[in-house]
């Protein structure tokens, strides 16, 4: 699985968009991109995944750039309850199912 | 629906002793996977579990073990214990054993070995 590149932290003002950004220089072309969070003392749970293009569901949307060499996961309107550590992760649809975290962003929505 | 179930939620062990950590996983699902999770790291893969075979290992020493049962429930057993085995114990859940299946996780069991 290709590796990722994520902010350590971010801060988000509550009721406002959060952005949050993933690279994957050197992402495969048979490769997703997959979000998870992880709210404090909870599992992760997922958010949303895509190949190269945009995608939106109840929770977020995502954005694939063209090179899909990164990608921007985006919150429309984030409340306390986001505050939590956002994982990228980049993976194959046809391996094994086991998920490769790295360290993630700490999501922190301020009221 | 229950979702992922693991038990205990909390768990202390001292150093040497053994500890088993159980998972129940969604009804209908038949893969469970076992993650660790040390304080301020992101989870890392142990085993996946289908239809009671192992499926993958990560880069754990063979103290740890895992087993599925014929209703898919799941035990993660880690033997000697060490103070860096402590640390938030995941267990995920799907229908199937590649990627293009959703994992699900439960709420964790928390080991502090002392």
């Amino acid at each position: 699985d290709a590796k990722t590149t994520q902010p350590t932290s971010m801060d988000c003002a509550e009721g406002r968009a959060a952005n949050l950004p993933c690279n994957h220089s050197t992402i495969s072309g048979n490769e997703y991109v997959y979000w998870y969070r992880q709210i404090h003392s909870q599992g992760p749970q997922y958010i949303i995944h895509g190949l190269k293009n945009n995608e939106t569901n109840e929770m977020a949307s995502l954005i694939i750039t063209e090179d899909r060499k990164s990608s921007t996961l985006i919150l429309p309107h984030a409340t306390l309850r986001d505050t939590a550590v956002y994982y990228c992760i980049v993976r194959v649809r046809t391996g094994a199912n086991n998920l490769f975290f790295g360290t993630g962003t700490r999501l922190t929505v301020i009221p | 629906d229950a979702g992922v179930t693991q038990s205990p939620t909390h768990l202390i062990k001292t150093r040497g002793q053994q500890v088993t950590l159980r998972c129940s996983p969604i009804s209908g699902h038949k893969s469970v996977s076992w993650y660790q999770q040390v304080l301020g790291q992101g989870p890392q893969f142990i085993f996946q579990y289908y239809e009671k075979e192992e499926r993958g290992r990560g880069n754990f020493p063979d103290r740890f073990s895992a087993r599925q049962f014929p209703n898919y429930s799941s035990e993660l057993n880690v033997n000697a214990l060490l103070l860096g085995d402590s640390a938030l114990y995941l267990c995920a859940s799907s229908l199937g054993p590649v990627s293009s299946y959703e994992q699900y996780f439960g709420p964790g069991t928390r080991l502090t070995v002392t």
